[in-house]
């Protein structure tokens, strides 16, 4: 039973620039979750996906955006981006149902570096 | 808002050694609480974790009991192993549901010496 993927592991990228992150959900679980991860620094809630549609938003702009598809998985779309935007951005995948008592499963991320 | 504060770090430890890191809460609700560890190079793994006050979440010789009076959720382990050097994350949840958001503190280094 494969986990939670994302690609690509690792990308560089020139402030100003658009970047695209993937992310396939662990088998079985229809919604995911966005966070970045700073060097040094818990993880940050950017927003969540349910039935193609962004259910929950964290405290980030506009430039990130994102999409679902019929099959689950998931993009993170960054515009005109940032040094400030250099992180670790992971992915997390869990059962949409409120009445799920389960958790999230985090993927192993990707290093965006924006230089 | 809702907040989780870690005791400040890096921490570092002989094998065998007892831990304790701290952990307390800011939360408009009734939150469940969670440690994640993340291993290096890898993602955030779930730990342990507790839904209601007074309950104790164990995994792999690792303890936490969710404090209600304190707002504090420590992680403790009897004796540590230096597979066990990681980066350990303590996170809130305050809605109901495994959809809802995690509210995670920095984060503490731990780094197990033989």
């Amino acid at each position: 039973d494969a986990g939670v993927t994302q690609s690509p592991t690792h990308l560089i990228k020139t402030r100003g620039q658009q970047v695209t992150l993937r992310c396939s959900p662990k088998s079985g679980h229809d919604t995911v979750s966005w966070y970045q991860q700073a060097l040094g620094q818990g993880p940050q809630f950017i927003f969540q996906y349910y039935e193609e549609e962004e259910r929950q938003r964290g405290n980030f702009p506009d430039r990130f955006s994102g999409h679902q598809f019929p099959n689950y998985s998931s993009e993170l779309n960054v515009n005109a981006l940032l040094l400030g935007d250099s992180a670790l951005y992971l992915c997390a995948s869990s059962l949409g149902s409120i009445l799920s008592t389960d958790t999230q499963y985090f993927g192993p991320g990707t290093r965006l570096t924006v230089l | 808002g809702d907040s989780v504060t870690q005791m400040e770090g890096p921490v570092t430890l002989s094998e065998e050694a007892f831990l304790t890191i701290n952990c307390t809460y800011t939360a408009t609700g009734y939150p469940s609480l969670f440690w994640y560890v993340q291993y290096p190079g890898e993602g955030l793994q779930l730990l342990l974790k507790a839904t209601k006050a007074d309950d104790k979440g164990s995994n792999k010789g690792f303890e936490a009991t969710y404090r209600k009076e304190t707002t504090s959720f420590h992680l403790e382990k009897g004796s540590v192993q230096v597979s066990d050097s990681a980066v350990y994350f303590c996170a809130l949840r305050v809605a109901a549901g495994a959809n809802s958001k995690l509210t995670f503190g920095k984060g503490i280094t731990l780094s197990v010496r033989p």
